[in-house]
C-alpha cells in the first residue's frame, strides 16, 4: 500500500462551521505534512509532524488546528475560516522528515468557504 | 536561503516532440533537487530526485534531468511527449538551513498537442 488517503474529497463550509480533514497512510512513514495549494500555484507548507510531534508550524492562523492521533493518521481541524482559506489541502507523508526524502501526496480535499 | 526558478509558466509541445522544462536553483550548500508532477485533480507525484549520486537522473515515465552545477540548473527532459504528459510540473529544492523543508518553484504547465 503506497497511498495517502484523504477524506473528504470536497468540502463546503460556512465561516461559522467546524469541520475536519482526515489523512491516513499505512506505509510506516514517520513524517506527515499538511500543504495548502491555491489554483495555479505551488503547494505551501503549513505543518510538519515528525514521530507524531509537531515539528514545523509555518505561522498558520489558529483557525487551523492540526492533530496527529497516531503514526498513521493526521487531522486538520477547521474553525471560523475565511473565504480566502478556500483552496486544495494536500496531505503528504515521508519515511522520515529529512532533506532527501520522497514525499507521497494524497489527492487532496478541495475546500470552499462561503 | 534556497530557491528555485522555473522558466516559463506554460510550455506547449506537439505529441512526439522533445519536452524541456527549465529549472534553476539558488543554494549556498549542495542541494537536493526534485521534480514533481501534478495531474488535474490529483496530488503531486515524484518524477525524480537528485541527491549527488549521479548528475544525470532518470525518473518515471521516461523523464530525466541533468544536474549542472556550473549553470545551477536541473532541467527536465523527455525525448518524445505523450498526450498523457499534460500536467503541472514543479521543481523543488531542499537542504541547507531550510530545516528539511521542500521549496517549490512556481510550476510549469505542460500542454501536449495532437
Amino acid at each position: 500500500d503506497t497511498e495517502v488517503t484523504q477524506t473528504p474529497k470536497h468540502l463546503v463550509m460556512g465561516m461559522t462551521n467546524k469541520k475536519s480533514l482526515k489523512c491516513e497512510q499505512h506505509m510506516g512513514h514517520r513524517a506527515m505534512y499538511w500543504y495548502k495549494q491555491k489554483a495555479k500555484k505551488p503547494p505551501e507548507l503549513m505543518f510538519v509532524y515528525s514521530y507524531e510531534k509537531l515539528s514545523i508550524n509555518e505561522s498558520v492562523p489558529s483557525r487551523f488546528s492540526p492533530e496527529c492521533p497516531n503514526s498513521s493518521l493526521l487531522n486538520l481541524h477547521l474553525h471560523a475560516l475565511q473565504p480566502e482559506d478556500s483552496a486544495l489541502y494536500l496531505c503528504a507523508s515521508s519515511l522520515y522528515h529529512s532533506y532527501n526524502e520522497k514525499l507521497f501526496f494524497g489527492s487532496g480535499t478541495q475546500l470552499s468557504v462561503l | 536561503a534556497q530557491s528555485v526558478t522555473q522558466l516559463g509558466s506554460h510550455v506547449s509541445v506537439s505529441e512526439g516532440a522533445l519536452v524541456l522544462l527549465r529549472c534553476n536553483y539558488s543554494s549556498s550548500v549542495p542541494p537536493y533537487l526534485f521534480w514533481y508532477v501534478q495531474y488535474p485533480n490529483q496530488g503531486l507525484q515524484l518524477l525524480l530526485k537528485y541527491t549527488s549520486a549521479a548528475t544525470l537522473v532518470k525518473g518515471i515515465n521516461g523523464f530525466e534531468a541533468e544536474f549542472k552545477k556550473s549553470e545551477t540548473s536541473f532541467h527536465l527532459t523527455k525525448p518524445s511527449a505523450h498526450m498523457s504528459d499534460a500536467a503541472e510540473y514543479f521543481c523543488a529544492v531542499s537542504g541547507g538551513n531550510q530545516g528539511g523543508k521542500l521549496i517549490f518553484g512556481q510550476g510549469t504547465e505542460l500542454s501536449v498537442k495532437p
